[in-house]
């Protein structure tokens, strides 16, 4: 079936450190992928996405390249701020099919002064 | 715009008793999806809702789960005889059209049963 793998958590990082939490699918058909973000004591929002191969989704310094050869969707920003703690899930829904978003387990983020 | 509201933020339910929880989605908004976040299993997809209709209901864990959704806006999902295992945060979504469309989640409903 349909699933999504990101890197296990916790992650602790410095303030102004490079960021890179990895996701991985496997998905029957063409998917579209997400990155959520849940901070602390609020809901899910919507952090970027990419439609199809070789899209980069962008947001707030984030960025992440949709790779169909290796089906990644791995998450990158350059210099975090302690205001980047969070909890960030991986996702994808199929355009055909079922029309629910898979999440990956979610890695927590925390970012140090 | 005003975004996805739930009812109640928090419930606490004894086991064996029903509960029934509520969405407001996005106004003008067509699909609306319920999922279930907890420690154990992470967010699972519980069930999708276009218009009043539910092409998806694999996700419902039991037969004591149900949900309706009427006038193609506000859903209530309905959990009879509560068990403990129930105890989760229940999320609610909705999107402006189904499909890979971004769907825009509420705060969430917390429910315990003891």
């Amino acid at each position: 079936g349909d699933s999504v793998t990101q890197m296990e958590g916790p992650v602790t990082l410095s303030e102004e450190a490079f960021l890179t939490i990895n996701c991985t699918y496997t998905a029957t058909g063409y998917p579209s992928l997400f990155w959520y973000v849940q901070y602390p004591g609020e809901g899910l929002q919507l952090l970027l996405k990419a439609t199809k191969a070789d899209d980069k989704g962008s947001n707030k310094g984030f960025e992440a390249t949709y790779r169909k050869e290796t089906t990644s969707f791995h998450l990158e920003k350059g210099s975090v701020q302690v205001s980047d703690s969070a909890v960030y899930f991986c996702a994808l829904s199929l355009i055909q099919g079922a029309q629910k978003l898979v999440f990956g387990q979610g890695t927590r983020l925390t970012i140090n002064p | 715009g005003a975004g996805v509201s739930q009812s109640p933020s928090n419930k606490v339910t004894e086991k064996g008793k029903d509960v029934e929880l509520r969405c407001d989605p996005i106004s003008g908004h067509t699909a609306l999806y319920w999922y279930r976040q907890s420690l154990g299993q992470g967010l699972e997809f519980l069930i999708y809702f276009q218009g009043n209709s539910a092409p998806d209901k694999s996700g419902l864990p039991s037969d004591r789960f149900s949900a309706e959704r009427t006038g193609g806006s506000v859903s209530t999902l309905t959990i009879q005889r509560t068990q403990q295992e129930d105890s989760a945060v229940y999320l609610c979504a909705s999107s402006l059209v189904s499909g890979a469309d971004t769907q825009y989640f509420g705060p969430g409903t917390r429910l315990t049963v003891l």
